[in-house]
């Protein structure tokens, strides 16, 4: 199992630019998440998906969309980049289970510089 | 609302002491918390997770974490400190109602080992 991969690994956007991230996990996962990691302020949830066609909001979605058409994808896409979307980005993935023992799965990470 | 608060953004200790990395919570129910570490430019990993049950968790790599309701905290201890445990370290907490798996994470704590 490869878990949960992010494609890509780094990427240098100007300003308005757009560009779509991609996450891909192998684990049947129904729960997949975004967030964006800054200094000193953790990771921050962006958007988030309980199954395939759906999509929800989470702490800061402005500027991003996402996408959700296979289950074993989770896409996000920035529109019109901006500086202050320079981050590392973050994909996560989760088993939905009554039983309290889920755990999200990280990827490795993408760092978007946006100039 | 969950809220998670990590005391210190940085730690130093020297090798072979004790580690302690602070962690309290906010939670309108019982909470389900855990503690996610990051090492240098890789995604996060699952440390320890208190959902029901003991108090008191053990983690990988012989870290542990103790779980006081009357204390709203979930302090991360580790007996004897490795320059391998250099890392940043998360704390999270879970609504533990059924079907609301998003995870509110702290700030972050940065620890150094020194030799």
């Amino acid at each position: 199992n490869a878990g949960v991969t992010q494609t890509p690994k780094f990427r240098v956007l100007k300003t308005g630019q757009s560009m779509t991230l991609l996450c891909a996990q192998d684990m049947n996962h129904e729960y997949m998440y975004w967030y964006r990691q800054d200094p000193g302020m953790g990771l921050r949830l962006i958007h988030y998906s309980v199954g395939e066609g759906t999509t929800a909001k989470g702490e800061v979605p402005d500027g991003y969309n996402v996408s959700r058409l296979k289950k074993q994808n989770f896409l996000l896409g920035l529109e019109s980049a901006a500086p202050s979307q320079t981050s590392v980005y973050f994909c996560a993935s989760s088993s939905f289970s009554r039983q309290p023992l889920y755990e999200q799965y990280f990827g490795p990470g993408t760092r978007l510089t946006v100039t | 609302a969950q809220s998670v608060t990590q005391l210190g953004s940085h730690v130093s200790v020297s090798e072979g002491a004790l580690v302690l990395l602070r962690c309290n919570y906010s939670s309108s129910v019982p909470p389900y918390l855990f503690w996610y570490v990051q090492y240098p430019n890789q995604g996060l990993q699952l440390l320890l997770k208190y959902t029901t049950g003991a108090t008191l968790v053990k983690g990988i790599n012989g870290f542990e974490a103790e779980f006081k309701k009357s204390e709203t905290s979930f302090h991360l201890t580790k007996p004897s400190a490795h320059m391998s445990d250099a890392a940043e370290y998360f704390c999270a907490v879970s609504d533990s109602n059924f079907g609301n798996e998003k995870l509110t994470f702290g700030t972050g704590t940065r620890l150094t080992i020194t030799p």
